[in-house]
């Protein structure tokens, strides 16, 4: 069965540098793909950055890059140039092509300091 | 991108009692899936909706309680059924991208309280 594990419950950065969120996963499938969301305390979820199994460059989407790294499954999210309004709950999540369900780790608080 | 709404927004409900949570996509998807958000909690999927077919629902999740339908490929309803003060959740519905989209997009949510 796929897993998701967020061993961060809470994380601290300073204003415009750039911190990494951890996120491992379990899968037996081949193919999947890796998700990271973004939820504000008013609970709306935002799709930030995706990742293909296949694909072979990391993800990148702006201010957010995503660490794939296969063989040690794992799939940190990197934010750089912290903004106070980065600060929010983020979740990692994959889904498994065969199954097609998505499933969430249990997050990352992130606190932006001014 | 599919844009999701849902009503109602938030809710607050006697126990015992149930509510019914609608879900409209501005566009024909296949899957729907409910979610719910236990406070403090991360995402735990509830059932997945086909349109036509019975929905399919998680372990730990029963159609009594959470009962589901899917007249459309544009809407889906969810009720919680004879509620407790452990419904209390944010409720979400999600679907797919259109066409190649990988990408998985979220209603803004039901925030239910049962008092």
């Amino acid at each position: 069965a796929q897993k998701i594990t967020q061993t961060q419950p809470g994380m601290f950065v300073q204003e415009k540098e750039a911190v990494t969120l951890d996120c491992t996963y379990d899968t037996s499938d081949q193919s999947y793909g890796l998700f990271w969301y973004k939820q504000p305390s008013s609970g709306e979820m935002i799709f930030l950055i995706y990742q293909g199994s296949y694909d072979e460059q990391n993800a990148t989407e702006g201010r957010y890059s995503l660490n794939f790294q296969k063989a040690r499954k794992s799939a940190n999210l990197v934010i750089s140039a912290s903004q106070l309004g980065d600060s929010a709950m983020y979740f990692c999540a994959m889904r498994e092509v065969q199954g097609g369900k998505l499933i969430f780790g249990q997050g990352t608080e992130l606190s932006v300091k001014p | 991108s599919a844009v999701i709404s849902q009503k109602p927004s938030r809710d607050i409900c006697q126990r015992g009692t149930s509510l019914t949570i609608q879900c409209q996509v501005d566009s024909q998807v296949t899957m729907m899936f409910w979610y719910r958000q236990q406070p403090g909690q991360s995402l735990t999927l509830i059932a997945t909706a086909n349109q036509g077919s019975e929905a399919t629902y998680e372990s730990g999740f029963v159609i009594d309680k959470f009962p589901i339908s899917r007249p459309n490929l544009t809407f889906s309803t969810l009720t919680v059924s004879n509620m407790s003060p452990e419904d209390s959740s944010i409720y979400l519905c999600s679907v797919w991208g259109t066409g190649l989209s990988y990408e998985q997009y979220f209603g803004p949510g039901t925030r239910l309280t049962v008092t």
